[in-house]
């Protein structure tokens, strides 16, 4: 199976300025089509998870630019610029490469 | 709007069986192959089973594998997961999701506990 961890486990963030969380895959993620199965999810709290970014780069619909995913192959990155009170939640990593699928343990995003 | 609603949910002595749904609108749900995702209380997402748009491919997370059964019937827009022989590690939020997880359910609730 492929792992996949975050770091940090959690992340304190005053308004207005930016976070980043990191994702490392134990396989790489690219597949021969080109396209990296990395996926962002935002789980808010009590709610349901929401799709950020998909294959490593891509904006969700809805979701504010103020996000942005980058990465290689086995090593990804989650960008939040500008945080708001908003993004508050847990951050999961997850793999759509190949079954199983495999999240990230998720890293908590707080407001200072 | 597209929009997912599990049902089916409850408190379930151990060794039983519990069948949850998932009801789509707002897509082609035949077109699109679907999860099942759960969350214990307190933890992270684990991925328990996946089903193609037509039913040809069917996978299970080993922890499940034997036990759970995913299907689906693309002429009532409704996505199933038959758990049996449940155990008290099957306890938590169970989501059905597209496959590529752009889109989820609010959760359905199985809490296994004599």
């Amino acid at each position: 199976d492929i792992v996949m961890t975050q770091a940090p486990l959690s992340v304190s963030v005053t308004p207005g300025e930016s976070a980043s969380i990191s994702c490392r895959s134990s396989k790489s993620l690219l597949h021969s089509n080109g396209i990296t199965y990395v996926y962002w999810y935002l789980q808010k709290p009590g709610k349901s998870p929401q799709l950020l970014i998909y294959r490593m780069s891509n904006l969700a619909s809805g979701v504010p630019d103020r996000f942005s995913g980058s990465g290689s192959e086995t090593d990804f990155t989650l960008k939040i610029s500008r945080v708001e009170a908003e993004d508050v939640g847990i951050y999961y990593c997850g793999q759509l490469l190949e079954n199983p699928f495999t999240f990230g343990s998720g890293t908590k995003l707080e407001i200072k | 709007e597209v929009q997912l609603v599990e049902s089916g949910g409850g408190l379930v002595q151990p060794g039983r069986s519990l069948k949850l749904s998932c009801l789509a609108s707002g897509f082609t749900f035949s077109n699109y192959g679907m999860n099942w995702i759960r969350q214990a209380p307190g933890k992270g997402l684990e991925w328990v089973a996946s089903i193609s748009s037509s039913s040809s491919y069917i996978y299970y997370a080993d922890t499940v594998k034997g036990r759970f059964t995913i299907s689906r019937d693309n002429a009532k827009n409704t996505l199933y997961l038959q758990m049996t022989s449940l155990r008290s590690e099957d306890t938590a939020l169970y989501y059905c999701a597209r496959l590529f997880m752009d889109a989820w359910g609010q959760g359905a609730s199985v809490t296994v506990s004599s």
